[in-house]
């Protein structure tokens, strides 16, 4: 599977968006763009996944770059209860999710 | 709505001692079932996967070995505990044998000591 980079850590202001990069630049045309959150002690939870268009669910937005070298979660109004690791996966044919080190969201009141 | 659950929620075994782990899946059936293991500050890493009984492939050669004696049950285990083999276990499921979504369960932290 091709491989994502993302910041080590981001830092937001409750209740303000929040915008979460991630380069994938090695990327094939076939790979699905996903995402998942682990909160400290947890399971990952999936986010959001897409392929091509922007996408967007109960939870966040996925913004897709038109060269799908890099894409950006988007929560619109972060709360405390999102802090979290936030993995972004390229999804190819295997079975494994390859999860990186994520970027370490912190949400201050 | 489905569920998955494991148990212990937390283990601490001395080194050679035995291992096992249990994962069970609720609402759904022919899920799809995966062992991840996240050792201390790193990823998660793809122990064991199955797409039904009786059904297991190993993706790294290991301590360990799982087993899927019914549809939503799998289970982890070992004869002989390292001290490798420390970690937070995850189960999941997906629907599909590369489904979009896998849904983990809440992890077993083990402590080998």
């Amino acid at each position: 599977d091709a491989k994502t980079t993302q910041p080590n850590s981001m830092e937001s202001n409750e209740e303000e968006p929040v915008h979460l990069p991630c380069n994938h630049s090695t990327i094939s045309g076939t790979d699905y763009i996903h995402w998942y959150r682990q909160l400290p002690s947890q399971g990952p939870e999936y986010v959001i996944h897409g392929l091509t268009s922007n996408v967007n669910n109960r939870m966040a937005s996925l913004a897709i770059a038109e060269d799908r070298k890099s894409s950006t979660l988007i929560l619109h109004r972060a709360t405390l209860r999102d802090a979290a690791v936030y993995y972004c996966i390229l999804r190819g044919a295997g079975y494994a999710l390859n999860f990186g080190k994520g970027t370490s969201l912190l949400v201050t009141p | 709505s489905q569920t998955i659950h494991q148990w212990p929620a937390t283990l601490v075994q001395p080194v050679g001692s035995p291992l096992s782990l249990e994962c069970t899946v609720e609402g759904t059936s022919n899920p799809n079932l995966y062992w991840y293991r996240q050792a201390a500050g790193r990823g998660l890493q793809l122990l064991f996967y199955s797409v039904g009984i009786g059904q297991i492939s190993s993706e790294v050669p290991q301590n360990l070995s799982a087993s899927r004696p019914q549809d939503r049950q799998f289970i982890l285990s070992s004869k002989k505990l390292l001290l490798s083999d420390s970690g937070f276990y995850l189960c999941a499921w997906s629907r599909s044998p590369r489904g979009t979504e896998q849904y983990f369960g809440p992890g077993t932290r083990l402590t080998v000591t």
